[in-house]
């Protein structure tokens, strides 16, 4: 079975401080990692996915394969990326399964 | 720019009534999904399809049925609505070769009476 844990609901932080979401994972092959974002009255957006290694708005997110995680992170938050994230996964296959967590909420504060 | 177009975007029916939430894409992906998405309960799957005619129970399929007749063309049916089915309904798909990554259409959200 694959699962995915956000295990916050809700994350305040002040405009210019560092954000860290954190993603556990569970699944028992190598699984495709992503994190997805919905701004206000947006449609749900891929934000980044782990095997394009890349920043996107600023963000990064690392696997690690070991503590089975793919926290989000950004040095330096903006009003701008208030919105909801959600962290999900893929199975490996022929056809993937896509499953989400139960998402994080991220307030700026100006 | 890809596109998946879900055919209502707000849906009101009384309890007890059959409905039917349509959802097309336009990228000839051969997965797709759908999701309800409430407070607190993030996203989570109902059933998905991974090829026409075919398809897969997720992890919250009762009460609910799908259909896939056509690969662009995936529909969500409630046999009889109840109230604890008013939700937000989100279809995405997805391509089964190269990354996963899913396209999510713009949500309907369902209220039952």
């Amino acid at each position: 079975a694959q699962r995915v844990t956000q295990p916050e609901k809700l994350l305040s932080v002040f405009k210019g401080a560092p954000v860290e979401l954190k993603c556990n994972y569970s699944y028992s092959g190598s699984p495709e990692l992503f994190w997805y974002v919905q701004y206000s009255r947006q449609r749900l957006q891929l934000l980044l996915r782990h095997i394009s290694r890349e920043s996107i708005k600023g963000f990064t997110a690392d696997l690690n394969k070991g503590e089975t995680s793919f926290h989000l992170k950004k040095p330096f938050a903006q009003e701008e990326d208030s919105a909801m994230y959600y962290c999900a996964l893929a199975g490996a296959g022929g056809y993937q399964k896509v499953t989400f967590g139960t998402g994080t909420k991220l307030q700026v504060i100006p | 720019d890809v596109k998946v177009t879900q055919s209502s975007r707000y849906l009101v029916k009384r309890t007890g009534e059959k409905v039917f939430l349509e959802c097309v894409q336009d990228m000839d992906h051969e997965n797709m999904f759908w999701y309800r998405q409430d407070p607190g309960l993030g996203l989570r799957l109902i059933y998905f399809s991974y090829d026409v005619k075919m398809k897969e129970k997720g992890d919250i399929p009762e009460g609910y049925s799908v259909s896939r007749e056509k690969k662009e063309r995936f529909s969500l049916i409630l046999e009889s609505a109840s109230t604890n089915q008013t939700s937000m309904y989100l279809c995405a798909s997805s391509p089964s070769r190269g990354s996963a990554e899913a396209f999510f259409g713009q949500g309907t959200r369902l209220t039952v009476v």
